[in-house]
């Protein structure tokens, strides 16, 4: 019930098309879930997170839609450019307890 | 804001030395500080959770005589692993967090120490 998972575990786009990065969970009690970022060598930033109160949050390129019913939640990468080929991890959490990490996604976005 | 360092950014040493590495929180407050361990291609991997003044917590499997964490203020974590082997190499990454921020389970990563133990 801790595990939350992640697909597709690469993933090559286009610049300028979009990018999905799937993510589910089973343990209900989660209650916050972010995104994170990672290049290779560097530690993981935050890119975006939500609360199960809303369905989709959106910042710049980088939106968050969220099923509660179907415990899932997914990042969408509008436009994508060159520069956002990273690893992405999803996590989440219940209050301020550890996260539980997704096992990442490797975007290539070629040009 | 939400700035965490981590010192050194790599470090190589000799089988059976010890090493530190420093995690610091440069303009919060951090009342938790994890530590995590991450493999090549993989996710992270939590090794312990820290908080201020009280002694670390512990993932199953992890050995607590061999990586020390040590949390004395609320900015400075550190994780020692002592007589270090080959197997000990890794990237280890550190994270804070700060109830006094908004979003209170939010986690701020550092850059990551790389360790290879010769």
């Amino acid at each position: 019930q801790q595990q939350v998972k992640q697909s597709p575990q690469s993933l090559i786009v286009q610049k300028g098309g979009i990018s999905i990065i799937n993510c589910a969970y089973e343990n209900t009690a989660f209650d916050y879930f972010p995104w994170y970022q990672q290049f290779p060598g560097k530690g993981p930033a935050l890119l975006i997170a939500i609360r199960p109160d809303v369905s989709e949050k959106k910042e710049g390129r980088f939106t968050i839609s969220f099923n509660k019913s179907a415990k899932q939640f997914s990042l969408h990468i509008m436009d994508s450019q060159p520069g956002d080929s990273a690893t992405y991890f999803c996590a989440a959490s219940m209050g301020t307890d550890k996260l539980i990490f997704g096992t990442g996604t490797r975007l290539q976005v070629f040009p | 804001g939400a700035v965490v360092s981590q010192h050194p950014s790599r470090v190589i040493c000799k089988s059976g030395t010890s090493v530190k590495i420093e995690c610091r929180s440069l303009d919060f407050q951090a009342t938790t500080m994890f530590w995590y361990r991450q493999f090549p291609k993989k996710s992270l991997m939590l090794m312990a959770t820290s908080n201020e003044g009280s002694k670390a917590t512990y993932e199953q499997g992890v050995e607590k005589d061999k990586f020390l964490i040590n949390h004395a203020s609320l900015t400075l974590s550190t994780l020692t692993v002592t007589s270090a082997h080959p197997e000990d190499s890794s990237f280890y990454i550190c994270s804070a967090r700060s109830l006094a921020r908004a979003y209170q389970e939010t986690q701020y990563f550092g850059p990551g120490t790389r360790l290879l133990v010769l």
